[in-house]
């Protein structure tokens, strides 16, 4: 059975640190990863998304990893942020069979002043 | 602006009622999926489409259908509603199933 598991299901930082967040799937064949960030009552926003070859993708503050091998992904956040207050969540797609993408139940990640 | 459009924002109905969501994908994306969100809860997937026919089905009730029209434009329907149907209904699209979806704002319904 396909499945996404995030960690921690909570964490709070104060403003100005990193962060790490992960994601282990049980995904196969994995076709990509992507890492969302849903604001409260708001739709989830795309951060990146990576394909089995690639290992590191940045977007802004954003760093994301991805370790095929052991079916590990994480999400690396440098000098938070306020605004990065939100639910990060991880989803995996499959390249065989189901189109149906299998979603992590998120992070809560809350920065404090 | 993700150029997903939902409609409409919020939906208070009863019991028992029947309602339908609307949504209009990004120029250009033939797939449209739908996601239910309670709260606290994780995105749950419902159905998708793809240039307007059903591609999968997720954890989607009986009471619930879908559709997409020529225009590519999706409603999904709930019917003999529960309280327990309050949610958040995300829909979102793409140009297929391999690459990142875009979501729209939601549709918070709440039944009471």
């Amino acid at each position: 059975k396909n499945q996404v598991e995030q960690s921690p299901q909570s964490l709070i930082i104060l403003e100005g640190k990193n962060c790490t967040l992960q994601c282990n799937y049980t995904v196969s064949p994995f076709s990509n990863l992507r890492w969302y960030k849903q604001d409260t009552g708001r739709g989830p926003v795309s951060l990146t998304i990576m394909t089995f070859s690639e290992n590191t993708k940045s977007n802004r503050r954003y760093t994301a990893t991805l370790d095929a091998d052991t079916k590990q992904s994480s999400l690396h956040i440098t000098a938070s942020q306020l605004s990065d207050s939100a639910s990060y969540i991880c989803v995996v797609s499959s390249s065989g069979g189901s189109y149906i993408p299998t979603f992590g139940r998120g992070t809560s990640l809350i920065v404090h002043p | 602006d993700s150029g997903v459009t939902q409609t409409p924002k919020h939906l208070i109905t009863a019991t028992g009622q029947r309602v339908t969501l609307r949504c209009s994908p990004r120029s250009g994306d033939l797939s449209v999926y739908w996601y239910q969100q309670s709260l606290d809860q994780g995105l749950q997937f419902l159905i998708q489409y793809y240039n307007g026919e059903e591609r999968a089905k997720g954890n989607i009730l009986e009471r619930f259908s879908a559709q997409q029209f020529p225009d590519l434009h999706s409603e999904l329907n709930l019917s003999s509603l529960e309280l327990g149907d309050s949610a958040l209904y995300f829909c979102a699209s793409s140009v297929d199933s391999n690459y990142g979806y875009t979501f729209g704002s939601g549709t918070r319904l709440t039944v009471v």
